[in-house]
């Protein structure tokens, strides 16, 4: 059965580095997006993806955040400068279509900023 | 403000039972309602979907949405020591691509 996938499955870095995320989509799916689930808390949606754009973003997704799909398969969230606060479980997930339909999660990178 | 709320639990239920678990939202321009399956550390992992409203059954699961009451449900029969887990009930509104997630019911099946 096809799935998400996401390398690391654990990122350790000091404050204010630059840390990139992967996450390779479903195969044949078109719409990716990125959540985080802080420790002890609900899973927040970040961005979402489609046809080489953004198509939403959450508040959280401010100047330190971007997305990039650099080649057929990857799907990349970079966070430019790393705070206390960005440490969090991310999940990539990806749907075939875009608004309501089902979306599919990665088994997430836990991401620590010391 | 668009939110989903959830009672946190731990709903406890004996192996055998039905367990059920609800949710509201917040606003009625909402269009597809989902359910997810999370165990400690692991990532949210799909049980239903439901867009219309109504009972839907699958295996062993019911989800049930009435949407004039801004209510979505999730019924488990035969319940099972491996369905424990946290429960997350997400909604996403019309023109929207974003799942918004509440905080989830955690369900404890006691052998």
């Amino acid at each position: 059965e096809p799935e998400v996938t996401q390398t690391p499955s654990h990122q350790v870095t000091q404050m204010g580095q630059e840390v990139i995320l992967r996450c390779v989509p479903i195969s044949n799916h078109l719409y990716f997006y990125w959540y985080r689930q802080i420790l002890g808390q609900k899973v927040e949606f970040l961005v979402s993806f489609y046809n080489n754009e953004i198509s939403e973003k959450s508040e959280i997704f401010d100047d330190q955040f971007s997305v990039e799909r650099p080649d057929g398969s990857n799907f990349t969230l970079k966070i430019r400068s790393t705070k206390l606060e960005d440490s969090a479980m991310y999940f990539c997930a990806s749907s075939l279509a875009g608004e309501s339909d089902t979306q599919y999660f990665g088994p997430g990178t836990r991401l620590t900023v010391l | 403000q668009k939110e989903v709320e959830q009672n946190s639990g731990p709903l406890s239920v004996p192996e055998g039972a039905i367990a059920s678990l609800n949710c509201t939202y917040s606003d009625r321009g909402s269009q597809s309602f989902f359910w997810y399956r999370q165990y400690s550390g692991k990532s949210p992992e799909l049980i239903m979907f439901i867009y219309s409203n109504g009972d839907k059954e699958d295996g062993r699961f019911t989800a049930q949405l009435n949407k004039a009451s801004q209510y979505v449900s999730l019924l488990i029969r035969d319940s099972q020591p491996s369905d424990s887990a946290t429960y997350l009930c997400a909604v996403i509104w019309n023109s929207s691509y974003k799942l918004i997630f509440g905080s989830g019911t955690r369900l404890l099946v006691r052998p």
